[in-house]
């Protein structure tokens, strides 16, 4: 089955990188994008890009110039990575198959402090 | 970027009736292919969203045809009829048809 999980570390000092790992399962990253969506704590969602199935991406035009995504097909994973977080960054982040986003992760809590 | 407005941000309702949400967009999600991709998203607490309607009024597979929704062009509306305790949770309305994806601000389907 149709299954997405996403991995990373809880706490990033501010400044620093975050790198996030969605590895998925049930479908090829070939034939299917993958979103990036977050979720400050008690707020909405909010999308922060997509990779398609022939590797192209968009970002959200607020994160873009510190966002970047990627993948390895291979290995079935989709990394993010977004550079100079600062705490507003804090959030929950989740990451979901493209057709509609019809399957999410868990999701990871990634939370930016000192 | 489009903006969607959603309303209301909190809905009472009593289990067993009937709820409406609003979406609405800042221009039209219709397609250049005619599509229109507008969807909708229960988040129960805890949880990740899960996609209910896609393209407007596509139920996704194993939603209840309690839920329905309808809309065109900027206008966009979730009903949900008989409503029961597992339908209670935080809703969203998403559109796809113009880059940056957005996101409704969300609405709280809560107990009277």
């Amino acid at each position: 089955q149709v299954q997405l999980k996403e991995s990373g570390p809880g706490l990033v000092k501010p400044s620093l990188t975050l790198s996030l790992t969605c590895t998925v399962s049930g479908f090829s990253l070939s034939s299917y994008g993958v979103i990036w969506v977050r979720q400050p704590p008690g707020k909405g969602l909010e999308w922060m890009g997509v990779i398609w199935g022939n590797g192209n991406t968009n970002y959200n035009s607020a994160l873009k110039s510190r966002l970047s995504i990627s993948r390895d097909t291979s290995k079935s994973q989709v990394f993010l990575k977004m550079n100079n977080l600062q705490t507003e960054d804090t959030a929950m982040y989740f990451c979901a198959r493209t057709g509609y986003s019809d399957y999410w992760g868990q999701g990871v809590m990634v939370t930016v402090s000192s | 970027d489009v903006v969607m407005t959603q309303t209301p941000v909190s809905l009472p309702v009593s289990l067993g009736g009937q709820a409406s949400i609003s979406c609405r967009s800042s221009q039209s999600l219709v397609h250049s292919n005619g599509n229109t991709y507008l969807h909708w998203y229960l988040q129960k607490p805890g949880q990740s969203p899960q996609l209910l309607i896609y393209r407007v009024s596509n139920r996704f597979s194993g939603v209840p045809d309690r839920f329905s929704g309808s809309g065109s062009g900027t206008d966009f509306t979730l009903k949900i009829s008989r409503v029961e305790p597992e339908d209670l949770g935080d809703y969203y309305c998403l559109q796809s048809t113009h880059f940056p994806w957005t996101f409704g601000g969300g609405t709280k389907l809560e107990l009277k």
